[in-house]
């Protein structure tokens, strides 16, 4: 089965911050991965899909990158409500989806 | 509006049974695959179960194979997870989510609000 591991698994950041989180999978998933972005109580919602691909309705301040096994998800300038957490999906597996296990982003 | 909505979920006591339901509108239910996702409490997400558009293909996390059943509806526009012999560790919320398919692959593009399953005695 692929893993996938995240970093930070949290971190403090300020209003304005560029922030990065990190993805890696245990193996070569070529492009097949996707980031949610989670509030709490609520249901995860889909910010990028083929690594790099902004989902429809998404700011552009979002932004992801990668290819095989090291991924990125970039907020180039984080807005109040972007402190959430962050997951990464591979979908090379399909339909054996793994998520990775999080990133906290809060208010520092 | 695209919208996913499950009921079901309760207080069930170890060995129980319970049966979630996911009702769908706004989109074409029957040319999509399904797929259930859960999350324990102050845990990350968990892939549960996958059904393809006609209920051809079926697929099962290891976790809950043998006492997990998926299936789906789409005169009714609606999905099902049929959960037997539930365990303390099966405690989670419980998300219906459309999986949108592009080529031999897909991702998850729309969830519902979730559901939340407790089995404690």
């Amino acid at each position: 089965a692929i893993r996938m591991t995240q970093s930070p698994s949290s971190f403090s950041a300020s209003t304005g911050d560029r922030v990065t989180i990190t993805c890696r999978a245990s193996q070569g998933i070529s492009s097949y991965l996707a980031w949610y972005q989670q509030k709490p109580g609520k249901a995860p919602k889909l910010l990028i899909y083929a690594a790099s691909t902004l989902q429809s309705g998404v700011p552009s301040r979002f932004s992801g990158s990668g290819s095989g096994t090291d991924f990125t998800l970039t907020i180039s300038c984080l807005q109040s409500e972007d402190f959430a957490t962050y997951y990464c999906q591979q979908y090379y597996s399909y339909p054996l989806f793994t998520f990775g296990p999080g990133t906290k982003v809060d208010i520092k | 509006e695209v919208q996913l909505v499950e009921s079901g979920g309760g207080l069930v006591k170890p060995g129980g049974s319970l049966r979630l339901s996911c009702a769908a509108s706004g989109f074409t239910f029957s040319s999509y695959s399904m797929n259930w996702v859960r999350q324990a409490p102050g845990k990350g997400l968990e892939w549960v179960s996958s059904i393809s558009s006609s209920s051809s293909y079926i697929y099962y996390a290891d976790s809950v194979k043998g006492r997990f059943t998926i299936s789906r509806d789409n005169a009714k526009n609606s999905l099902y997870l049929q959960m037997n012999s539930l365990r303390a560790e099966d405690t989670a919320v419980y998300y219906c989510a459309r999986v949108y398919d592009y080529g031999a692959r897909g991702w998850v593009d729309i969830w519902g609000q979730g559901t939340m399953v407790t089995v404690s005695s």
